[in-house]
């Protein structure tokens, strides 16, 4: 199947600074991707949709100051973590899905871990 | 988006076949149902997915019955690898995917 990498698989920071994770499409162009978080125990909880070349849609409750989200090219898509405090300490998935592809094809990258202290 | 229930855990011993079951009584028509598998500190991986009756590949079986209001994942003989979150997911198939609390399953030796 297709292959979604992300980078890196984990990272600590200090508090206050920001963090950028990456989300690649390895051998297929995603046009939609997704950025989910998840704490210890809980659920997949999805952050925001974005699409090639046009601003991400953020879930209700989600920062969109805070988490920024570019999806300037096919495969790949950033998420940053701005000013990042230890609440914003959490396992950060993204997803990837191509043109024409249901969600049969939405593949996952295999997360990261972020620590903040 | 239909809102899934399933059960928090199960517990099951390796080579007995486990089937999970969740409910999404407010399923529409374009919606499929689908599962993933997840493992501590991994991403989400496909398993099955199906519209109506039985969907069955390498690793799973898909039931779903006429109404479509429920479906379960038969996963035979399992082993020790299969212990992990399973997650059903309803929904068209460009919908966003909106994960559930999922079934924790432990397979014991």
């Amino acid at each position: 199947g297709a292959v979604v990498s992300q980078h890196p698989s984990w990272v600590i920071c200090k508090s206050g600074t920001s963090v950028k994770i990456e989300c690649r499409s390895l051998d297929f162009q995603a046009t939609t991707m997704f950025w989910y978080r998840q704490f210890p125990k809980q659920s997949l909880m999805l952050m925001a949709t974005s699409n090639e070349g046009s601003k991400a849609t953020y879930e209700q409750g989600v920062e969109k100051d805070k988490f920024l989200i570019n999806h300037a090219s096919l495969t790949l898509s950033t998420l940053t973590v701005t000013s990042a405090h230890p609440e914003d300490s959490s396992f950060y998935i993204c997803s990837a899905r191509g043109p024409g592809q249901g969600n049969t094809e939405a593949f996952f990258g295999q997360g990261t871990r972020l620590t903040v202290v | 988006l239909a809102k899934t229930t399933q059960p928090i855990s199960m517990d099951s011993y390796e080579g007995q076949e486990v089937n999970i079951t969740c409910s999404h009584n407010n399923i529409a028509t374009n919606d499929y149902i689908t599962w993933y598998q997840q493992f501590p500190s991994q991403g989400p991986r496909f398993i099955i997915q199906g519209y109506k009756t039985k969907v069955t590949n390498e690793v799973a079986s898909l039931f779903i019955p006429a109404d479509r209001k429920s479906s379960t994942l038969s996963l035979p003989r399992v082993s020790l690898s299969d212990t992990a979150v399973y997650y059903c997911l309803v929904g068209a198939l460009t919908d966003k995917l909106i994960f559930g609390t999922g079934t924790r399953l432990q397979v014991f030796p």
